[in-house]
């Protein structure tokens, strides 16, 4: 059992808009920065948000996220068959006194 | 280009002992942390603990704390993941990557499948 909640699963076709979300607590979300990361298949782990809605480099802006309370959201617009991936929230966890991840969302491009 | 290279995928019994290794280029080593994160088959990631190279100061998480060991030799930009005697349940694939001060992980290793069968 994740410390962060997300769907287990999400679906669009391509050029929707598509969210997946990230539940979690006050200890958690609410008093720390969200990041996000994305795994293509057979791939590591990939940072793709940090600090609840700043892109690195070379992320296309049709990935965003945003924060509000307990919650965190990711929007993917204009989906892209390549979008099909595992997507993981994680933040820092002040009772757990480290960071956690949510238990990711599988995305699938109808 | 900063970047994490893991060594490569391992075939054990158990019982076993085993050291994986990390070596970062790119960056100042000393100047982040290493964590570790474990992906059991078909499972989430899920965070083992971490290193500061600088020192070799380690926290692990309550989950993995007593078997497994972090250590690192800043001489040569690696860090290591350690088990004494490994376990079935160990089987998993294992990720390094480098984390700052808002403990975002960026990048990652390429991950190194440890396997551990009788």
């Amino acid at each position: 059992q994740s410390v962060l909640t997300q769907p287990p699963s999400a679906s669009g076709t391509p050029g929707q808009r598509v969210t997946i979300s990230c539940s979690g607590s006050s200890s958690n979300i609410a008093t720390n920065t969200v990041n996000w990361y994305q795994q293509l298949p057979g791939t590591a782990p990939k940072l793709l948000i940090y600090s609840d809605n700043q892109r690195p480099s070379g992320v296309p802006d049709r990935f965003s996220g945003s924060k509000s309370g307990t919650s965190a959201s990711l929007a993917i617009s204009g989906l892209q068959s390549e979008d099909e991936a595992d997507y993981y929230c994680a933040t820092w966890d002040d009772s757990l006194n480290g960071p956690v991840f949510g238990g990711g969302t599988k995305l699938t491009v109808l | 280009e900063v970047q994490l290279v893991q060594s490569g995928a391992e075939v054990k019994k158990p019982g076993e002992s085993l050291r994986i290794s990390c070596k970062g280029s790119g960056y100042s080593f000393t100047t982040y942390w290493i964590s570790w994160v474990r992906q059991m088959p078909g499972k989430g990631l899920e965070w083992m603990g971490r290193i500061d190279p600088s020192d070799s100061y380690t926290t692990y998480s309550p989950s993995f704390q007593g078997h497994v060991t972090f250590s690192a030799d800043k001489s040569i930009s690696t860090a290591y993941l350690q088990w004494s005697s490994l376990k079935a349940s160990d089987t998993a694939m294992y990720y390094c990557a480098r984390g700052d001060g808002s403990n975002r992980f960026d990048p990652w290793g390429q991950g190194t499948l440890v396997t551990v069968s009788s």
